[in-house]
């Protein structure tokens, strides 16, 4: 079955270092998405691509980004973590189209210390 | 920019009781609109979406939304409540824009505690 896998699952950083969240799927999808939850923000939006060499800012996109170097995968890093970065961070993906859900990650969650 | 309001942060209710969770939205053009939820310790996953057609929408688990376009509302409902909708509920907007693509817009989500 077709599925999206986040790792790590858990992660502990310390404040300054670099980290990598990786995101893959095997829907075969165009769109992929991450997303930072948070209590009191719900879901919000960092980054998301559209396809292949494609990358996009979202709301929160400060201090991450992204890279789409193949249909797969979409890996998420923080280039010096920071203790507000602590948080649950969700990878999705979707068909292309206007009309698609969104299938979600596991999640990963991430504290800096 | 589009955006999404969900008024009722934490709801508790009792089995078999009725649900009823609001969704705004702002934007004044054609929308999509979906209801997400989040049971303890999983991620995401549809309950049901709306994009054209018959506003009434039926999801999985016997849930329901209505869209109305002149309130810009989506509401979630459940006529009778179990302890397993313990979960919590996220109303999502995408506004389509040129070529299909989506930019989806999450409420800050609705707590639903079931109480046995």
């Amino acid at each position: 079955d077709a599925e999206i896998t986040q790792s790590p699952r858990h992660k502990i950083t310390e404040t300054g270092r670099q980290v990598t969240l990786a995101c893959h799927q095997t829907w075969n999808h165009n769109n992929m998405f991450w997303y930072r939850q948070d209590l009191g923000h719900g879901l919000r939006l960092i980054h998301y691509s559209y396809g292949v060499h494609d990358t996009n800012k979202g709301e929160v996109s400060d201090g991450y980004s992204v890279s789409r170097s193949n249909t797969e995968d979409l890996p998420l890093t923080l280039e010096s973590a920071a203790s507000s970065q602590t948080s649950v961070y969700f990878c999705a993906s979707s068909e292309a189209g206007d009309t698609s859900e969104q299938y979600f990650g596991p999640g990963t969650r991430l504290t800096v210390t | 920019a589009q955006s999404v309001s969900q008024h009722n942060h934490h709801v508790i209710l009792s089995e078999a009781a009725s649900l009823e969770l609001g969704c705004n939205y702002s934007y004044g053009g054609t929308v999509n609109l979906f209801w997400y939820v989040q049971y303890p310790g999983q991620h995401l996953q549809l309950l049901l979406k709306y994009f054209s057609g018959d506003p009434l929408v039926k999801g999985i688990k016997g849930f329901e939304a209505e869209f109305i376009k002149s309130k810009f509302s989506f509401n979630l409902r459940k006529p009778s409540v179990q302890w397993s909708d313990t979960a919590e509920y996220f109303c999502a907007v995408n506004a389509p824009f040129s070529g299909g693509y989506q930019k989806v817009t999450f409420g800050t989500g609705t707590k639903l505690q079931v109480i046995p």
